[in-house]
C-alpha cells in the first residue's frame, strides 16, 4: 500500500526558508521509475507543480521557481525534502507530496494528504 | 510555461453527459500523448482518474473519459451522478520534465 505524509512548520514567516518532508512508504525511490514531486495549492486556487526527483537522484523545478527551491533525497529514510528559500505570503498554500511512476506514465497517482503553510509575519 | 486553459465551471443533470476541456499548446498537450486528470472534492486531496490521455487507472468509473485533439484534451464525464460534483484538474507533461497544470474546472450537478 503507498502512501506519502508530508510535514513541516504551519507558520512561516516572510522571507525565511521553508522546509517540507515527505515520508513514503509502499515503494522505492530508487526503483527505476519512480520520482516524487512537490505540488502545491494557494487557498481557493490551482494546483501548481514546484519540483520532482527521480530514481536517479535527477531533479527538476518549475522554471519561475528554480532559484528559490531545492529537493533532496534520503532513500534510506524513505524521505524527500523540499526547502523553499526567501518565502513570501504568496506562497501560502497546501503543499503535497505526489509519487508519479514514470515507467507507466501514471502520473502523480497517489498523493499525500497535504500540509497547510501559512507564511505572516 | 503558462497554465493551461479550462473553463471556470461546467454543470450537467444528473445522467447527462459533460465534457471538461484543457487547452494548451503544441510544447505541452499538443506535443505529447501524457495528460492526466484529477478529481478533488472540497478539503481533499486530489484524485488521479486519467492518464497518457485516454486510460483509466483501476478503480475508476468508467464513465470517466479522456481524449485529445491537437492542443486541446478533454474529459467526459458519462452518466453524471452528485458523487462527480468536484474541482477537475488537467496536467500534461512539458518537456524537460517539466509538469504544468489546467487552472481547474468546478463540475456541478444540477
Amino acid at each position: 500500500q503507498v502512501t506519502l505524509r508530508e510535514s513541516g512548520p504551519a507558520l512561516v514567516k516572510p522571507t525565511q526558508t521553508l522546509t517540507l518532508t515527505c515520508t513514503f512508504s509502499g515503494f522505492s525511490l530508487s526503483t527505476s521509475g519512480m520520482c516524487v514531486s512537490w505540488i502545491r495549492q494557494p487557498p481557493g486556487k490551482a494546483l501548481e507543480w514546484l519540483a520532482l526527483i527521480d530514481s536517479a537522484d535527477d531533479k527538476y523545478y518549475l522554471p519561475s521557481l528554480k532559484t528559490r527551491l531545492t529537493i533532496s533525497r534520503d532513500t534510506s529514510k524513505n524521505q524527500v525534502v523540499l526547502r523553499m528559500t526567501n518565502v513570501d505570503p504568496v506562497d501560502t498554500a497546501t503543499y503535497y507530496c505526489v509519487r508519479t511512476y514514470w515507467n507507466t506514465h501514471q502520473e502523480f497517482d497517489f498523493w499525500g494528504q497535504g500540509s497547510l503553510v501559512t507564511i505572516s509575519s | 510555461q503558462s497554465a493551461l486553459t479550462q473553463p471556470a465551471s461546467v454543470s450537467g443533470s444528473p445522467g447527462q453527459s459533460i465534457t471538461v476541456s484543457c487547452t494548451g499548446t503544441s510544447s505541452d498537450v499538443g506535443g505529447y500523448n501524457l495528460v492526466s486528470w484529477y478529481q478533488q472534492h472540497p478539503g481533499k486531496a486530489p484524485k488521479f482518474i486519467i492518464y497518457e490521455v485516454s486510460k483509466r487507472p483501476s478503480g475508476v468509473s468508467n464513465r470517466f473519459s479522456g481524449s485529445k485533439s491537437g492542443n486541446t484534451a478533454s474529459l467526459t464525464i458519462s452518466g453524471l451522478q452528485a458523487e462527480d460534483e468536484a474541482d477537475y484538474y488537467c496536467c500534461s507533461y512539458a518537456g524537460n520534465s517539466i509538469r504544468v497544470f489546467g487552472g481547474g474546472t468546478k463540475v456541478t450537478v444540477l
